[in-house]
């Protein structure tokens, strides 16, 4: 299926644990990003990536591990699970983030526990 | 620090009722300006790109405006519909054509059958 696919759709983990989100498009757009969704702080870019082998720091990047070998792939690592890390994560793409918009994922829902 | 705000965060209209969602900045040196439109539990989906050197932008039912000196955008919708019923964000780009968005808190619009 053409898009962006985000999985799983919902995670539970328990605090110290390592867990990946994972995003997938198809359109070969070469931006990338993951976002946070939290209540009180609305979206907050964690990392992105303008290209494959290229990544760099949003706002709130401490605690994540980004990745890009592939253009499709763009996963997000969890090195060590917090609760404060309990969020609704977007990841989104672009292929031109001057001309165009960005296409946002369903989101992962992770809960720490 | 860029900051967005979106006043009001709740809106309830009848349905046919033609409306507006406000977005302010405080930052005028702003690249472009997106708006977007988010299901409950749902992903972001791009309505509208303005570039910084544009004034308006429009797509079937909605216009969305922006003024950069004053650090304002409006979404206005026309003849609303029960399906129109969302979250509406709006986001900045930097002038310096940063890759960090910078998302509004949303309005939540309800339009009653």
């Amino acid at each position: 299926d053409a898009g962006i696919t985000q999985s799983p759709r919902y995670k539970i983990t328990e605090t110290g644990r390592q867990v990946t989100l994972m995003c997938h498009q198809t359109w070969s757009h070469s931006y990338m990003f993951w976002y946070r969704q939290d209540l009180g702080h609305g979206l907050r870019l964690i990392y992105y990536s303008a290209a494959a082998d290229i990544t760099d720091k949003g706002e709130v990047p401490d605690g994540y591990v980004v990745s890009r070998s592939k253009t499709e792939n763009f996963p997000l690592t969890l090195e060590s699970a917090t609760r404060s890390q309990t969020s609704v994560y977007f990841c989104a793409s672009s292929p031109r983030v001057d001309l165009y918009g960005y296409t946002f994922g369903s989101g992962t829902r992770l809960t720490v526990v | 620090k860029q900051e967005v705000t979106q006043i009001p965060a709740a809106l309830s209209v009848p349905e046919g009722e033609n409306l507006v969602l406000n977005c302010s900045f405080t930052d005028s040196a702003i690249y472009n300006l997106q708006w977007f439109r988010q299901d409950p539990g749902k992903g972001l989906t791009s309505l509208l790109l303005i570039q910084s050197s544009q004034r308006e932008q429009t797509s079937g039912r909605l216009n969305a405006s922006l003024d950069k000196s004053s650090g304002r955008s409006t979404l206005y919708i026309a003849a609303s519909q029960p399906g129109d019923s969302a979250t509406y964000l709006c986001a900045v780009r930097p002038g310096d054509a940063g890759n960090m968005l910078t998302f509004g808190g949303g309005t939540r619009l309800m339009v009653k059958p």
